[in-house]
């Protein structure tokens, strides 16, 4: 059964750079069925789409993020990664990761999440 | 930059239907925007409920479909239950490796 754990620091300072990492189990992040991908959402508020990554590589942005967000894939440890720089409150969020079907182009499977709070 | 609509709230009774909707701001929602639908209760991850239009997620009832009606997609929910009452969000991809989040709706079963 896929599991999917999102994993990181709590608490960020302003204008640092948040860094979580998404562990895969129960399945391989070199599948070409899937993409892997980040969403957030804040404290009330709804879900957003951060970026998306293919198993090769190919990275996809919201494009109001997009100056901001790096999203990486380390087949090796069965990861993926978020980097989000620049941070502000209006980054405080729960932030999960999930795996995407490439033909269904939808969010199959769901972390848990893990919330982060941008303060000083 | 597109917008994904949804209606913020609704409220069924028990035993009731309802039917969600989720559109664009502008255009027509087609099956090319490959719609899918999560459920989400509080403090929990959502759970996807329905995905390319149409496809139940497995584990999920029956009473729960979607579909195309008009212009946009839509979530139907037959005999509602008290479990279900829950936030439920829409997302459509936009090609191009772009997905846009509805801003959800609150369905209070009473």
């Amino acid at each position: 059964q896929l599991q999917l754990q999102e994993s990181g620091p709590g608490l960020v300072k302003p204008s640092e750079t948040l860094s979580l990492t998404c562990t895969v189990s129960g399945g391989s992040i070199s599948s070409n069925t899937y993409y892997w991908g980040w969403i957030r959402q804040p404290p009330g508020k709804g879900l957003e789409w951060i970026g998306s990554i293919f198993y090769s590589g190919s990275t996809y942005y919201n494009p109001s993020l997009k100056s901001r967000v790096t999203i990486s894939v380390d087949t090796s440890k069965n990861q993926f990664s978020l980097r989000l720089s620049s941070v502000t409150a209006a980054d405080t969020a729960v932030y999960y990761c999930a795996r995407l079907g490439s033909a269904s182009y939808s969010f199959r499977n769901w972390g848990r999440g893990t919330l982060v709070t941008v303060s000083s | 930059q597109t917008v994904v609509t949804q209606e913020p709230s609704f409220s069924v009774s028990p035993g009731g239907t309802v039917t969600l909707t989720c559109g664009l701001s502008s255009g027509s929602v087609s099956t090319s925007y490959y719609p899918s639908w999560y459920q989400q209760t509080p403090g929990q991850a959502p759970r996807t409920l329905i995905y390319s239009t149409n496809t139940r997620s497995s584990g999920v009832p029956d009473r729960f479909s979607g579909s195309i009606l008009g212009n946009k997609a839509a979530l139907i929910i037959t005999g509602a239950q008290a479990d279900d009452e829950s936030d439920y969000y829409c997302v459509l991809y936009m090609g191009s490796g772009i997905w846009v989040f509805g801003g959800g709706t609150k369905l209070t079963v009473l």
